[in-house]
């Protein structure tokens, strides 16, 4: 079956240093490939998106490219900021429209002044 | 535009009893989902609905959960009788059925149940 595998957390880092979370996947065919992040007392937001291959999804000052040769969607982002903190998950849809999402296990960033 | 709504936020039962959670999906969006979260875990999905009818229920315990969504736009998850394992956040999702963003689901901020 489907299934997706993300870095575990905490990962704690300073104000302005680089982020990356590594997210792999496992899945038939081309699946859209999705970050959500989750901040504290919230519900889960998407962040970004990308539906093919080398397909780069970007918001917020974060990107993430869909790697079909390595299965991988790892997030990045140059200089965080406190605000990030936050959970992120990767996850994966299959299909057309209205396919279920496939979530990996989350990874907390906690970014400290 | 309104998101989605959930209702409780917070639920507190001891295990054996029963409970109901609700969702309000945005307006127009033809497929909702239910999703449980376990503490520490990436969310997983228990059924999904497009307008009335039940698109997938296959992770969804039947012989102690069950959902309706009448007239094709509220949704009710109930589990009777509840378990200690139960114990998670629930969170209800919807999408459009076609058009722009109909590959994203927007959810809203969840209830969370604990067992006791």
């Amino acid at each position: 079956g489907d299934s997706v595998t993300q870095m575990e957390g905490p990962v704690t880092l300073s104000e302005e240093a680089f982020l990356t979370i590594n997210c792999t996947y496992t899945a038939t065919g081309y699946p859209s490939l999705f970050w959500y992040v989750q901040y504290p007392g919230e519900g889960l937001q998407l962040l970004l998106k990308a539906t093919k291959a080398d397909d780069k999804g970007s918001n917020k000052g974060f990107e993430a490219t869909y790697r079909k040769e390595t299965t991988s969607f790892h997030l990045e982002k140059g200089s965080v900021q406190v605000s990030d903190s936050a959970v992120y998950f990767c996850a994966l849809s299959r299909g057309a429209a209205g396919n279920k999402l496939t979530f990996g296990g989350g990874t907390r960033v906690l970014v400290k002044p | 535009e309104a998101g989605v709504a959930q209702s409780p936020r917070y639920k507190i039962i001891e295990k054996r009893q029963s409970v109901a959670f609700w969702c309000n999906p945005i307006s127009g969006h033809a497929t909702l989902y239910w999703y449980q979260q376990i503490l520490g875990q990436g969310p997983k999905l228990l059924i999904q609905f497009q307008n009335n009818g039940v698109v997938d229920d296959s992770q969804l315990p039947k012989d102690r959960f069950s959902a309706e969504r009448l007239k094709g736009v509220d949704s009710t998850l109930k589990i009777q009788p509840a378990k200690l394992e139960d114990s998670a956040v629930y969170l209800c999702a919807s999408s459009p059925l076609r058009g722009r963003g109909s590959n994203i689901q927007y959810f809203g901020a969840g209830t969370r149940l604990s067992v006791l």
